[in-house]
């Protein structure tokens, strides 16, 4: 996990609310990406971020929205227009070579 | 969108024998990785193999790449319990993205 963190471990999410998980990185890189896994599948790309103050949408970005105000942190809000937003999220740090370095992630959980 | 395909979904085979992964793709790529996630974990990078390079080594690793099949496998040997994970294959899929495969879970039995 190295300086990646992401808080927190576990989350539950009523219907209806939005929810943001915190993604935190120590390593200096300027891209940050968000992933979703759902069970005993792939990672699938939600959003990514070269630099501060910008972002792209990755592949399923419908119902997230990020920031990206400091090279630190690139938190994600999971709005209540994403309808099944059970999964487990990861966070990335990319480095110059291309190799990803990954958070712990955070598990979300629609009660 | 090109994607890394594994094959098999899952593997079991008990500590020492060597474990085989593949990767089928489907576009030229200018770079392969292979990954390690344990259950509930965040994924661990192992190797990165260039479209260039037909061989790489890590430890007990070792990794090919035959662009010409758009393919490649992963060969964990003397594998041990602690090996139990699941594998991906990840592929540059343009720009910045990276596209990863849906994983091979791999079983060690001790």
């Amino acid at each position: 996990d190295g300086g990646i963190t992401q808080s927190p471990k576990y989350l539950f999410r009523k219907e209806g609310q939005n929810v943001t998980l915190s993604c935190e990185q120590n390593l200096n890189h300027d891209a940050m990406y968000w992933y979703r896994q759902d069970p005993g599948q792939g990672l699938r790309l939600i959003y990514y971020s070269q630099i501060v103050n910008d972002f792209q949408k990755g592949d399923i970005a419908e119902g997230y929205s990020v920031s990206r105000e400091k090279k630190e942190s690139f938190p994600l809000t999971v709005t209540s227009a994403q309808k099944n937003p059970t999964a487990f999220y990861l966070c990335a740090i990319r480095t110059g070579g291309n190799e990803q370095f990954f958070g712990p992630g955070t598990r979300l959980t629609v009660l | 969108s090109q994607q890394g395909e594994e094959d098999p979904q899952a593997l079991s085979i008990q500590e020492g024998e060597n474990a085989t992964m593949n990767c089928s793709y489907k576009t030229s790529i200018n770079n392969l990785q292979w990954y390690r996630q344990n259950s509930g974990r965040g994924l661990v990078h192992l190797i990165l193999i260039r479209s260039n390079e037909r061989e790489k080594h890590s430890g007990r690793l070792r990794v090919t790449l035959d662009t010409s099949k758009k393919s490649s496998s992963l060969l964990i040997t003397a594998s041990r319990a602690a090996d139990t994970a699941s594998y991906f294959c990840a592929t540059d899929g343009g720009g910045f993205k990276t596209i990863f495969g849906a994983g091979t879970r791999l079983f060690v039995k001790a």
